[in-house]
């Protein structure tokens, strides 16, 4: 169980165009998302919170306007790259806290997105 | 916000011998402390996770060290094999469930 999938395993577009990234949660409905950005050889840094039915809350220094999140329903957030350029390329992941979660933190994650823009 | 500072960047340790990664915290709120390994090109995999009630915990080979005083936690592998190659990256969970990883640390483990 508590299996979370993203879409599409990769993708390489032009600079000047969006992305979008989708995450699921497979089996189990999941209130908060959250995405995550690794450049090559470094840690996965945190981008934002994504809450169902509100606005995403995004940690200091991301631009909101840029990376675009929808969290619309209870299995399925969506990160938007708007205008990607190359120093966007990068493995997006993102992860899924379910229900019993409430007591043991426990995050779920997605396989990744390798980003490359050319 | 919080801060999480992992050492050493990278470990060799040779086939059946231990490896300590050590890291650090700032924030005294954080409550949840798991550990990752991830591998080339794939998702971090959890190994093993510890709360800030518990100063430890094992499974099998892995453990996991708590000091809250210090704000200091830590993994311990036992008789590395190979397969053990990775790299390797703590997190502490500050608020909200959201995780704050640390540096990571290459794990080489020669046969």
């Amino acid at each position: 169980g508590a299996v979370v999938s993203q879409h599409p395993s990769w993708v390489i577009c032009k600079s000047g165009t969006s992305v979008k990234i989708e995450c699921r949660s497979l089996d189990f409905q999941a209130t908060t998302m959250f995405w995550y950005r690794q450049f090559p050889k470094q840690s996965l840094m945190l981008m934002a919170t994504s809450n169902e039915g509100s606005k995403a809350t995004y940690e200091q220094g991301v631009e909101k306007d840029k990376f675009l999140i929808n969290h619309a329903s209870l299995t399925l957030s969506t990160l938007t790259v708007t205008s990607a350029h190359p120093e966007d390329s990068s493995f997006y992941i993102c992860s899924a806290v379910p229900p019993s979660g409430r007591n043991l933190p426990e995050q779920f994650f997605g396989p990744g997105t390798r980003l490359t823009v050319l | 916000g919080e801060n999480v500072e992992q050492h050493p960047s990278t470990l060799s340790v040779q086939e059946g011998d231990s490896a300590v990664i050590k890291c650090t915290y700032s924030d005294s709120a954080s409550n949840y402390f798991p550990w990752y390994k991830q591998e080339l090109g794939k998702r971090p995999q959890l190994i093993i996770d510890i709360r800030s009630n518990v100063g430890e915990k094992k499974d099998q080979r892995i453990a996991v060290t708590l000091n809250k005083t210090a704000k200091h936690f830590s993994l311990h592998i036992t008789e590395t094999q190979p397969e053990d190659s990775a790299v390797y990256f703590c997190a502490a969970s500050p608020i909200g469930y959201k995780l704050i990883f640390g540096s990571g640390t290459r794990l080489l483990v020669r046969p």
